[in-house]
């Protein structure tokens, strides 16, 4: 049972564009939603975060969207660049007991921005 | 400041055959969770450490085992290794105060261990 759906799988756009990549989870138990960047080669890094009593966070030129009613929330990246070209994967985890926790994540979108 | 490490960087084995893959967390970090990352698809958790015990367990088989080492480095561990074994293993280390709740607190991944089995 996959618990978090994302899309769309890959994203083609031009440099200064805003791509836009979507997430929807199924357990109302989470509380927290991190996005994470990977480039080949490397793991994921941490990008920006949001709990479900926000609407949006902004830092820099990425932007979550949540919308905790819909169970779905959103990455907007601003001014995309060349250099934004990797794949980004979407996440959720809960609290559990003694403050451990296990992301859970989409299947990731590649995202290739034109110069 | 030395982030995750892990080690092999590339590894190739035989099905049936048993690896351990390494892993030394970022400094100051006590916790390290292991994921089994497959080609084109999101990290799926396998389980956690902390204290030298195994915390938290993701939908894994018996054949994958860990240990946490007191300096806080981990090892995990798989046998009978099967095709759909290959994978993209990734370590991810981590600190959670005493009393916090939950998130990515200094979750940092390492670059992982490309696990080829043949």
């Amino acid at each position: 049972q996959q618990q978090v759906k994302q899309s769309p799988q890959s994203l083609i756009v031009q440099k200064g564009g805003i791509p836009i990549i979507n997430c929807a989870y199924e357990n109302t138990a989470f509380d927290y939603f991190p996005w994470y960047q990977q480039f080949p080669g490397k793991g994921p890094a941490l990008l920006i975060a949001i709990r479900p009593d926000v609407s949006e966070k902004k830092e820099g030129r990425f932007t979550i969207s949540f919308n905790k009613s819909a169970k779905q929330f959103s990455l907007h990246i601003m001014d995309s660049q060349p250099g934004d070209s990797a794949t980004y994967f979407c996440a959720a985890t809960r609290y559990q007991t003694a403050g451990s926790y296990q992301l859970t994540f989409g299947k990731g979108t590649k995202l290739s921005v034109i110069p | 400041d030395a982030g995750v490490t892990q080690s092999p960087t590339h590894l190739i084995k035989t099905r049936g055959q048993q690896v351990t893959l390494r892993c030394s967390p970022k400094s100051g970090h006590d916790t390290v969770s292991w994921y089994q990352q497959a080609l084109g698809q999101g990290p799926q958790f396998i389980f956690q450490y902390y204290e030298e015990e195994e915390r938290q367990r993701g939908n894994f088989p018996d054949r994958f085992s860990g240990h946490q080492f007191p300096n806080y480095s981990s090892e995990l561990n798989v046998n009978a290794l099967l095709l759909g074994d290959s994978a993209l293993y990734l370590c991810a280390s981590s600190w959670i105060p005493p009393g916090q709740g939950a998130g990515g607190y200094g979750y940092t991944f390492g670059s992982g261990t490309r696990l080829t089995v043949v």
